[in-house]
C-alpha cells in the first residue's frame, strides 16, 4: 500500500463547477501538506500549503486537512478550462524535508 | 513570476553524451535543492537531495556515478547525466527548499525533457 493515495482520474467537470480533489495517507507523522498543479510538460506549481489540521482559502482554492482521518482535500470554485491539469498532493514530516507525493489526479474542465 | 529557473528545457543528444542540467533559485538562497525524475503519467520520483557545501544524498537505486550533482552555490545546483543512454530519457525536474525558516514548501523548476537517441 502506498503512503499517499490519490485517485488518478480523469475527473471531468463542466466550466463553472466545483472541482473536488482528495488524498488519503497512512503516516500520522506528516505535518505539512501541499497541493501542486502540473500542466503537461511543465514543473509542478505550488497552489496551497498548510500546516497540521484546518482549512485555508486563497482565491478560488480551498484546502482542508483532517489529520484525525488522514485525509486532505482541495476545492476549486468556478472552475475554468485553464484549470485543466494534473493536481498533485504532497506531504512531509515536521523534521526533514523530503516530500511524499500522491500519484496525481488529472482534471479536465470542459467549456 | 518564476522562482526557480531550470535550463535547458529540452535536450536531444546522441547516446554516450554527457548532459548538464542547471537549476537556479531566483528569489532566495537554498542550502537544499532536490532532483526528481518523472515518467509519463506518473508522479515525481526523488533521485537525490543536493546540499550546498557537501555531497548529495542519493535515493536507493540511483547511481551516483551516473547522475552527478554539484551544488556550487546557495542558488545553483547542477545535474549531469554521464554517458547517457536511451533508458535515461525522461523528464527531470529540480526543486528548491528556501532557507527562510522551518516548514517552507518546495518550489519547482519547469523541468528538462531529455531525449537520448
Amino acid at each position: 500500500q502506498k503512503e499517499v493515495e490519490q485517485d488518478p482520474g480523469p475527473l471531468s467537470v463542466p466550466e463553472g463547477a466545483i472541482v473536488s480533489l482528495n488524498c488519503t495517507y497512512s503516516n500520522s507523522a506528516f505535518q505539512y501538506f501541499m497541493w501542486y498543479r502540473q500542466y503537461s510538460r511543465k514543473g509542478p506549481e505550488l497552489l496551497m500549503y498548510t500546516y497540521s489540521s484546518g482549512n485555508k482559502e486563497d482565491g478560488r482554492f480551498t484546502a482542508q486537512v483532517d489529520k484525525s482521518s488522514k485525509y486532505i482535500s482541495l476545492f476549486i470554485r468556478d472552475s475554468q478550462p485553464s484549470d485543466s491539469a494534473t493536481y498533485l498532493c504532497a506531504m512531509r514530516r515536521a523534521a526533514g524535508n523530503k516530500l511524499t507525493f500522491g500519484g496525481g489526479t488529472r482534471v479536465l474542465v470542459k467549456p | 513570476g518564476a522562482v526557480v529557473s531550470q535550463h535547458p528545457s529540452w535536450v536531444i543528444c546522441k547516446s554516450g553524451t554527457s548532459v548538464k542540467i542547471e537549476c537556479r533559485s531566483l528569489d532566495f538562497q537554498a542550502t537544499t535543492m532536490f532532483w526528481y525524475r518523472q515518467f509519463p503519467k506518473q508522479s515525481l520520483m526523488l533521485m537525490a537531495t543536493s546540499n550546498e557545501g557537501s555531497k548529495a544524498t542519493y535515493e536507493q537505486g540511483v547511481e551516483k556515478d551516473k547522475f552527478l550533482i554539484n551544488h556550487a552555490s546557495l542558488t545553483l545546483s547542477t545535474l549531469t547525466v554521464t554517458s547517457a543512454h536511451p533508458e535515461d530519457s525522461s523528464f527531470y525536474i529540480c526543486s528548491v527548499q528556501p532557507d527562510r525558516g522551518l516548514g517552507q514548501p518546495q518550489h519547482f523548476g519547469d523541468g528538462t525533457r531529455l531525449s537520448i537517441l
